[in-house]
């Protein structure tokens, strides 16, 4: 149980365009669904936290117009990378809780986003 | 500024003996550290937790230990095996707030 996907596993985008990666909850309902973000060589970096039907928290650094996320559902998140450039290029990894204790964290496999 | 660091990046171990991963905090006000083990292409999952209460817990083959005053935690697999080989993040929360990562160390069990 508890199956956290992220669609696509991988996405080659040119720099100036937007590109949107799903979470999506398989077997569970997930009222807060967390983004990271990892660097080579990094460790994983909270970008921010969306409780389902409310704003995401942005971490401190990270541009909320610039990454938009949407938690419509109980089910399904999306991270929008909007005017794409090089530096975004990075691994995004998505996790969920289904109202659990905090570190009950369940990870999706991650997308592998590169800007050209 | 790295507050949970994983000095050592890679580490390899006959099957059959201990693995022992380690990990080095800076942040006093943590009070509960985790473990997670990533294979590739996988998300990372749960292995194992410890409060700051506790100075051990353990949980089949794998054992956290945590020494406060040295800010410093480490997770024994005993004995290793090959399906252990995979990278493991450690973690830690200060009042139940966000995760803080390690870089990871890659464990490789070989025969």
């Amino acid at each position: 149980g508890a199956v956290v996907s992220q669609h696509p596993s991988w996405v080659i985008c040119k720099s100036g365009t937007s590109v949107k990666i799903e979470c999506r909850s398989l077997d569970f309902q997930a009222t807060t669904m967390f983004w990271y973000r990892q660097f080579p060589k990094q460790s994983l970096m909270l970008m921010a936290t969306s409780n389902e039907g409310s704003k995401a928290t942005y971490e401190q650094g990270v541009e909320k117009d610039k990454f938009l996320i949407n938690h419509a559902s109980l089910t399904l998140s999306t991270l929008t990378v909007t005017s794409a450039h090089p530096e975004d290029s990075s691994f995004y990894i998505c996790s969920a809780t289904g109202g659990g204790e905090f570190y009950e964290q369940y990870f999706g496999p991650g997308t592998r986003l590169t800007v050209t | 500024d790295q507050q949970v660091k994983q000095n050592s990046p890679s580490l390899s171990v006959q099957e059959g003996r201990i693995s022992i991963l380690n990990c080095d905090y800076t942040n006093s006000m943590f009070d509960y550290f985790l473990w997670y083990k990533k294979y590739p292409a996988e998300g990372p999952t749960f292995l194992i937790s410890i409060s700051s209460i506790k100075d051990k817990n353990e949980d089949g083959r794998f054992t956290v230990f945590l020494n406060k005053s040295a800010k410093h935690l480490s997770l024994h697999i005993v004995p290793s095996q090959p399906g252990d080989s995979a990278v493991y993040f450690c973690a830690a929360s200060a009042f139940a707030d966000k995760l803080i990562f390690g870089t990871g160390t890659r464990l490789q069990v070989f025969p």
